[in-house]
């Protein structure tokens, strides 16, 4: 069974930092891309950043691109998001997802984790 | 970035009615690379359909996708209680995926 545990969420003033992670199981971790996706509180969904098997393509929202940094540990079968120079706006609950892929950044999400809420407020 | 457009924004059924949902792309999306999510409250969105028109694993047979080029559709041909969310559709044919807006279907 697949599973992706999201952490790292909390209450984070505007300007500091967080990081979340994602553990997974259940399938072969570095067969596959991985994914962050939020949603803000009573929004819709947004994809926020991808990550290829090998971390060889990478790609972010342009909402978030230059603050947040994703990475991977396939040895640990876990996805980090790196959230730096957080705002308001970041305020939502995130969501680990598995890609449908093994190369591109671009792909359908076939697995989805419980979210991590990550709230920035003063 | 391709823009999606769902239609309409909350859609008033009854059970055992028939469902029809619009996503609009707005330009051509890449060889039909359309998806489509369930998302109930306080649950992870789940996928229904992948390549516009392909049941993903477990998906009952009363739900189905189709379209292509800039128009999509997903289909719930007689509604069940458990089939009352809201539904975003997802490209993943160009350089970024990006989500419609959903479309609420709610007891009429």
């Amino acid at each position: 069974e697949v599973q992706l545990v999201e952490s790292g969420g909390g209450l984070v003033q505007p300007g500091r930092s967080l990081r979340l992670s994602c553990a997974a199981s259940g399938f072969t971790f570095d067969d596959y891309a991985m994914h962050w996706v939020r949603q803000a509180p009573g929004k819709g969904l947004e994809w926020v950043s991808g990550i290829s098997w090998n971390s060889g393509s990478i790609g972010y929202a342009d909402s978030v691109k230059g603050r947040f940094t994703i990475s991977r540990d396939n040895a640990k079968n876990s996805l980090y998001l790196q959230m730096n120079s957080l705002r308001a706006e970041d305020t939502a609950l995130y969501y680990c997802a598995k890609g449908s892929d093994m190369i591109v950044v671009v792909n359908y999400f076939d697995y989805w984790g419980q979210g991590t809420l990550v709230t920035v407020s003063s | 970035e391709i823009v999606l457009t769902q239609s309409p924004g909350t859609l008033s059924l009854s059970p055992g009615e028939r469902a029809t949902l619009s996503c609009r792309a707005s330009q051509s999306v890449s060889s039909s690379y359309l998806a489509w999510y369930q998302q109930k409250p306080g649950q992870a969105p789940r996928l229904l359909i992948y390549g516009a028109s392909s049941r993903a694993t477990g998906i009952p047979d009363r739900f189905s996708g189709s379209g292509s080029g800039t128009d999509f559709t997903l289909t719930i041909s007689r509604l069940e209680p458990e089939d009352f969310a809201v539904y975003y559709c997802q490209q993943y044919g160009s350089s970024r995926n990006t989500f419609g807006g959903g479309t609420k279907v709610e007891i009429k």
